[in-house]
This record gives structure tokens, C-alpha cells and sequence, in this order.
């Protein structure tokens, strides 16, 4: 398996403008989550999917932020319009919610997306 | 407000020695405790986790867990260059949602 594929790598966008990051889980996994990492705030939760359905989303920030799943390989998470105080380095990860126990969710990473808003 | 704290480091030690990477919780029912370790530019990988009070081992690694002192650590024997990173604790809490809470993360630096 691939692993967790996110698009683009990297995105540099102007203030005002709309932004979508991509991520296509790993085969079988049931749960979707989306990170957000800077230097100040470290790995903070955005928001979960579980089975296509948004579970938690308490983690955006505020409206201009929103998530979709359609199914179960694709996942969205748009900015609308974007600012510069958005910039940071966007993870996606999936886990098999239950796998050897629960105990054990161990969550698998993408590559992330370094997105500047200037 | 579930937290997970660790020192932000850096924390520089000879290649050789023992590296003690700590981290401590807040909610006392957590049930699931993760070490990822992310190098400079890249995603978090899962080097270990630990559920049960005492030590874990593997390999180099030995993770220990002390759930009535609320506190998790790494210890990294035989510490190479290669091993210098950022490490990111995970916890997943009480509450049935079993989404991983995670600290800030502490960087270590081993200097030949």
C-alpha cells in the first residue's frame, strides 16, 4: 500500500483566496483525521471522520475551515477565504478504529501539506 | 481541556548515551499511550506505545508508563545521530472516541 497520500505538497496562496488539501487514506482504514502543526500550537486535531461520517469537528477553528468525505478514499479540508495566520504544515492520518484492540490505534500519517498564505 | 505536556527541549546528548524523553497527562483515565518520532520536514512515524503500567521494550527503546503519577517516558539506550528528531507523545483518552491527543513534542539532538 501506498500509504496516506495528501495533495499538493505544498501550497503558497494569496489572503482572500480559497485552498483545498487533499487526502486519500489507506485502503481499509475506517477513520479520517486531520492535523494542523505549527510551531506555537504543535499537532492540534481539526477534525475526525469515522466511516465517512464527521465524528468530531470541535478542533477547526471557525467557519472559513470545513471538511468532507464522500467515501471512504477521499477526503477535502477547505479554506474559504484563507489568511495568512492559517499557515502551517496540514496532516491527514487513518487507523483501522478497533485493529488489535482499541487500545492500539496506532494513526498513520501522510506526507502533509506546507500551505503559506501570504 | 484534555493536555498532554512535554518539555520542548532541546535536549542534547553524546552519541552513546541514554536519552530520557518525559511526558505527562492530564486526564487520569487515559487508556493508550503512543511515541512518534518526526524528523525535520517530515510526517510523524509510530516508534512505540504502551498500555500497561511498568516498561516496554523494543530494541533500543524502552517506554514506561506510571498511571498513577500521570507520566510516560521514552528512553532511547545507545543514542545515534540518526536518532535526532522531534518526539511527539500520544494519548488517547477516556471517553469512548479514541482520537489521539498530542503534546508539543520534544526535540532531541545527539552529537557525535
Amino acid at each position: 500500500d501506498a500509504g496516506v497520500i495528501q495533495s499538493p505538497r505544498h501550497e503558497v496562496t494569496e489572503m482572500g483566496q480559497e485552498v483545498t488539501l487533499r487526502c486519500k487514506p489507506i485502503s481499509g482504514h475506517n477513520s479520517l483525521f486531520w492535523y494542523r502543526q505549527t510551531m506555537m500550537r504543535g499537532l492540534e486535531l481539526l477534525i475526525y471522520f469515522n466511516n465517512n461520517v464527521p465524528i468530531d469537528d470541535s478542533g477547526m477553528p471557525e467557519d472559513r475551515f470545513s471538511a468532507k468525505m464522500p467515501n471512504a478514499s477521499f477526503s477535502t479540508l477547505k479554506i474559504q477565504p484563507s489568511e495568512p495566520r492559517d499557515s502551517a504544515v496540514y496532516f491527514c492520518a487513518s487507523t483501522i478504529w478497533g485493529s488489535r484492540g482499541r487500545l492500539n490505534t496506532e494513526a498513520f500519517f501522510g506526507q502533509g501539506t506546507r500551505l503559506t498564505v501570504v | 481541556q484534555k493536555e498532554v505536556e512535554q518539555n520542548s527541549g532541546p535536549l542534547s546528548v553524546p552519541e552513546g548515551a541514554i536519552a530520557s524523553l518525559n511526558c505527562t497527562y492530564s486526564d487520569r483515565g487515559s487508556q493508550s499511550f503512543f511515541w512518534y518520532r518526526q524528523y525535520s520536514g517530515k510526517s510523524p512515524e509510530l516508534i512505540m506505545f504502551i498500555y500497561s503500567n511498568g516498561d516496554k521494550e523494543d530494541g533500543r527503546f524502552t517506554a514506561q508508563l506510571n498511571k498513577a503519577s500521570q507520566y510516560v517516558s521514552l528512553l532511547i539506550r545507545d543514542s545515534q545521530p540518526s536518532d535526532s528528531a522531534t518526539y511527539l507523545c500520544a494519548v488517547i483518552s477516556s471517553g469512548g472516541s479514541y482520537i489521539p491527543t498530542f503534546g508539543r513534542g520534544t526535540s532531541l539532538i545527539v552529537h557525535p
